[in-house]
């Protein structure tokens, strides 16, 4: 079985600047999560979908911050325009439901100048 | 603030010693989930533990819920140095839905 798959896995970009990270959850995972994860920090919950629909993103800055499921299988997120304070480790997980075990992607990891 | 912390936040011991670290959280949940996670890679699912259940086995991996006192722990025995890694507790709260929330995990360093 195919795991969760992110790219890129690393990005450096200036400040200002966009970016966008793509995940491609387990085939028949109904939730998809984007969490942020600073060093020496646990993972901070960005966005959480079930299906093609947001359960929870209460924790993403929406002023620059975005994300969106379409078809409900493939996820994106970006961000526009980015802030020094936004490097870190941006990791993908899916679920086959919510509240059981996830499955995280390698992390996309991204250094703002 | 995060839901679950875990103590100790860092923890080194030689290979073959038992290695335990806790999770206390602070609202009533409907389970708790343990991951490892190896430097600057993504994290694996280690066990979920449900609020009914009090205590949970895998391989050398032994969960406890203490739902009374809002804590867990995660006992290794028979540790290994492949077992450095962060390991981090995940709850899910009770009542409506199901939203996952991380600690900043605890160090594990095993040494040869």
């Amino acid at each position: 079985e195919a795991g969760v798959a992110q790219s890129p896995r690393y990005k450096i970009i200036e400040k200002r600047q966009s970016v966008a990270f793509w995940c491609n959850p387990i085939s028949g995972h109904a939730t998809l999560y984007w969490y942020q994860q600073i060093l020496g920090q646990g993972p901070k919950l960005l966005i959480q979908f079930q299906n093609n629909g947001v359960v929870d993103d209460s924790q993403l800055p929406k002023d620059r911050f975005s994300a969106e499921r379409l078809k409900g299988v493939d996820s994106t997120l970006k961000i526009q325009p980015a802030k020094l304070e936004d490097s870190a480790v941006y990791l993908c997980a899916s679920s086959l439901d919510s509240g059981v075990g996830q499955y995280f992607g390698p992390g996309t990891r991204l250094t703002v100048l | 603030s995060q839901q679950g912390e875990e103590d100790p936040q860092a923890l080194s011991i030689q290979e073959g010693e038992n290695a335990t670290m806790n999770c206390s959280y602070k609202t009533s949940i409907n389970n708790l989930q343990w991951y490892r996670q190896n430097s600057g890679r993504g994290l694996v699912h280690l066990i979920l533990i449900r609020s009914n259940e009090r205590e949970k086995h895998s391989g050398r991996l032994r969960v406890t819920l203490d739902t009374s006192k809002k804590s867990s722990s995660l006992l290794i025995t028979a540790s290994r140095a492949a077992d450095t890694a962060s390991y981090f507790c995940a709850t899910h709260s009770a009542g409506g839905s199901y939203i996952p929330t991380f600690g900043r995990g605890t160090s594990l360093i095993v040494h040869p």
